[in-house]
């Protein structure tokens, strides 16, 4: 993989139901690997910032993990609520700068 | 509120015209970076200022230069505008530049290219 791709590109979920996405980017030459959460007309907002193979980061109801090996993270969303509707982003550290995916829509339906 | 400043938050202008955008870090930011977010395209990175210094650089087109002040706040100034660079551009800053440092993202500014 040479870049950094998420699926799926959109998720509509009803509220209450759990959801995950897929990070995949390039394993070699590895550093950090951040996930974004970006809402509809505000600006990105991090989340997580992963740099150790198994990692497991938590925020509340929302986790991620980190397989560096296979270059692959996930994201988690327990309990989905109206207000995590947004575009969730990762981005691969490489070259002195991030590459972001083109993100996972998430609508969380009332 | 992430702490970053940009402005202005809208700009309509028209081809062949040059902009200045304007970003302001996070108090103890040293390092800043501009980014593009054009329709169709992800978020792309054009280039990385640390501490006055130009750091890291993405596929920033040469009608685009930007700098870094001694405040640490950075300037994007965008030259020989066309069509195409009609896009929101973001500037974040972080506290060093190192890859586990977290980006804060500014609320942008929309370029509207006429």
């Amino acid at each position: 993989i040479l870049n950094v791709e998420q699926s799926p590109q959109s998720l509509h979920v009803q509220e209450g139901d759990s959801t995950n996405f897929t990070c995949s980017f390039p394993s070699s030459n590895f550093y950090a690997l951040h996930w974004y959460r970006w809402e509809t007309a505000k600006s990105p907002e991090a989340l997580f910032v992963m740099t150790l193979n198994g990692d497991e980061k938590k925020k509340g109801r929302i986790s991620a993990t980190l397989n560096t090996k296979e270059g692959y993270s996930y994201l988690y969303i327990k309990g989905s609520q109206p207000e995590d509707s947004a575009t969730y982003l990762c981005a691969s550290f490489r070259g002195g700068k991030l590459i972001f995916g083109q993100g996972t829509e998430l609508s969380v339906k009332p | 509120d992430s702490g970053v400043t940009q402005t202005p938050k809208h700009l309509i202008t028209a081809t062949g015209q040059r902009v200045t955008l304007r970003c302001s870090p996070r108090s103890g930011d040293l390092s800043v970076y501009w980014y593009q977010q054009s329709l169709d395209q992800g978020l792309q990175f054009l280039i990385q200022y640390y501490n006055g210094e130009e750091r890291a650089k993405g596929n920033i087109l040469e009608r685009f230069s930007a700098q870094q002040f001694p405040d640490l706040h950075s300037e994007l100034n965008l030259s020989s505008l066309e069509l195409g660079d009609s896009a929101l551009y973001f500037c974040a800053s972080s506290v060093e530049g190192r890859s586990n440092n977290e980006q804060f993202f500014g609320p942008g500014t929309r370029l509207t290219v006429l």
